[in-house]
């Protein structure tokens, strides 16, 4: 079955640093990527999203492009704030299949 | 408030015990899925609802059980509880097409003791 792997956390960086999480996928076909937000104490929130290959997904300041030849959606962000303390995760999804989640990357941002 | 509403939010309860757990997907939206998130497993889809019909499966125990009324809210029900059922379960809902994205509640916070 399809699979999404996250890099591991947590992850703790200094305000203003270039933020990277890696993901890759593995999936029968072409899913669609997402990057999923949660907050201490919430529910997940749909950061962005990729439906199809080189597409490029963007929200917030965030940034993730969709590589199908390395199977990747790495999140990246220029300049982290200590507001996007959270945690991380990555999706896919197949029609006829509900959200695929990785494992989720904890994100620390210390001023 | 994302539009899903869940309750209760905590609950603590014995093992062997029986929970409902309820949920009132976003107006409009078809579809509700359970998840559920421990710190070892992540993220684990439990079971997806389409306008009262179950429509996918994931790794549902057989103690669990879920359905999907005719006002579209949904509940979970856990039965003879064991410790490791412990978790947080959230519920999302989407319209017909999960490339919207989903919308999730906040979550029940269920602790077995």
């Amino acid at each position: 079955g399809d699979s999404v792997t996250q890099m591991e956390g947590p992850v703790t960086l200094s305000e203003e640093a270039f933020l990277t999480i890696n993901c890759t996928y593995t999936a029968t076909g072409y899913p669609s990527l997402f990057w999923y937000v949660q907050y201490p104490g919430e529910g997940l929130q749909l950061l962005l999203k990729a439906t199809k290959a080189d597409d490029k997904g963007s929200n917030k300041g965030f940034e993730a492009t969709y590589r199908k030849e390395t199977t990747s959606f790495h999140l990246e962000k220029g300049s982290v704030q200590v507001s996007d303390s959270a945690v991380y995760f990555c999706a896919s999804w197949i029609p006829g299949y509900a959200l695929n989640f990785g494992k989720g990357t904890s994100l620390l941002v210390t001023p | 408030d994302s539009g899903v509403t869940q309750t209760p939010k905590h609950l603590i309860t014995a093992t062997g015990q029986r929970v409902t757990l309820r949920c009132s997907p976003r107006s409009g939206d078809l579809s509700v899925y359970w998840y559920q998130q421990s710190l070892d497993q992540g993220l684990q889809f439990l079971i997806q609802y389409y306008n009262g019909e179950e429509r996918a499966k994931g790794n549902i125990l057989e103690r669990f059980s879920a359905q999907q009324f005719p006002d579209l809210h949904s509940e979970l029900n856990l039965s003879s509880l064991e410790l490791g059922d412990s978790a947080l379960y959230f519920c999302a809902s989407s319209v017909a097409d999960p490339n919207y994205g989903y919308t999730f509640g906040s979550g029940t916070r269920l602790t077995v003791v």
